[in-house]
């Protein structure tokens, strides 16, 4: 248990549909991140908020919409995706980015299927 | 964009033996970190390494960074099943964004 927790763990959707992904870190962090594993693909930094602000966005398509309401939680809303977004999406946390040292604590992902 | 890039893609070893990756990445970095992943998991962070250090260890893992290559290396001594794994470095360019590269898959032959 990392202390990230992520619902659902997997989710299958059609293109119109809209959906929304949860993350949520119990280990008092200060900033949360998205990312994308697509197969044979290194990890794409999607989002970064740091402080509930978004400090990073990794030219992701606005089909994907982030939402961080607080430091603990952090959402991914989905609408009209297609079959390449197909994926497993990570959610992190990182204490206090900007120090220098900053390690990664991942939710076990939601494995994303668009059909 | 800078990014790590692991060597070999995909290592299958004896149970016992050391298994090594290596990664290389394109820019000066602040650190460097490996980081471990069982199928359809979450990462794990295993080790950073600072750009001021040459080599580090922690349990049967041993890091080493070698910033005038702009490669680093990971070796797990004495293998075990377990370590069956997809391991990613993944570098920090003081810029606050952690980038990973593509991984090596590792298999642990009993």
């Amino acid at each position: 248990e990392t202390g990230v927790t992520q619902t659902p763990r997997h989710l299958v959707m059609g293109m119109t549909n809209k959906k929304s992904l949860k993350c949520e870190q119990h280990l008092g962090h200060n900033a949360m991140y998205w990312y994308k594993q697509s197969a044979k693909k290194p990890l794409e930094l999607m989002f970064v908020y740091n402080f509930k602000e978004q400090t990073e966005n990794n030219s992701v398509p606005s089909r994907f919409s982030p939402e961080c309401p607080n430091s603990s939680h952090l959402f991914l809303h989905l609408h009209t995706l297609q079959p390449e977004d197909s994926a497993l999406y990570l959610c992190a946390s990182s204490q206090d980015p900007g120090q220098g040292e900053e390690k990664l604590f991942f939710g076990s992902g939601t494995q994303l299927s668009v059909l | 964009s800078q990014q790590g890039e692991e060597d070999p893609q995909a290592l299958s070893i004896q149970e016992g033996e050391n298994a090594t990756m290596n990664c290389s990445y394109k820019t000066s970095i602040n650190n460097l970190q490996w980081y471990r992943q069982n199928s359809g998991r979450g990462l794990v962070h295993l080790i950073l390494i600072r750009s001021n250090e040459r080599e580090k260890h922690s349990g049967r893992l041993r890091v080493t960074l070698d910033t005038s290559k702009k490669s680093s290396s990971l070796l797990i001594t004495a293998s075990r099943a377990a370590d069956t794994a997809s391991y990613f470095c993944a570098t920090d360019a003081w810029d606050d964004k952690i980038i990973f590269g593509k991984g090596t898959r590792l298999h642990i032959l009993p």
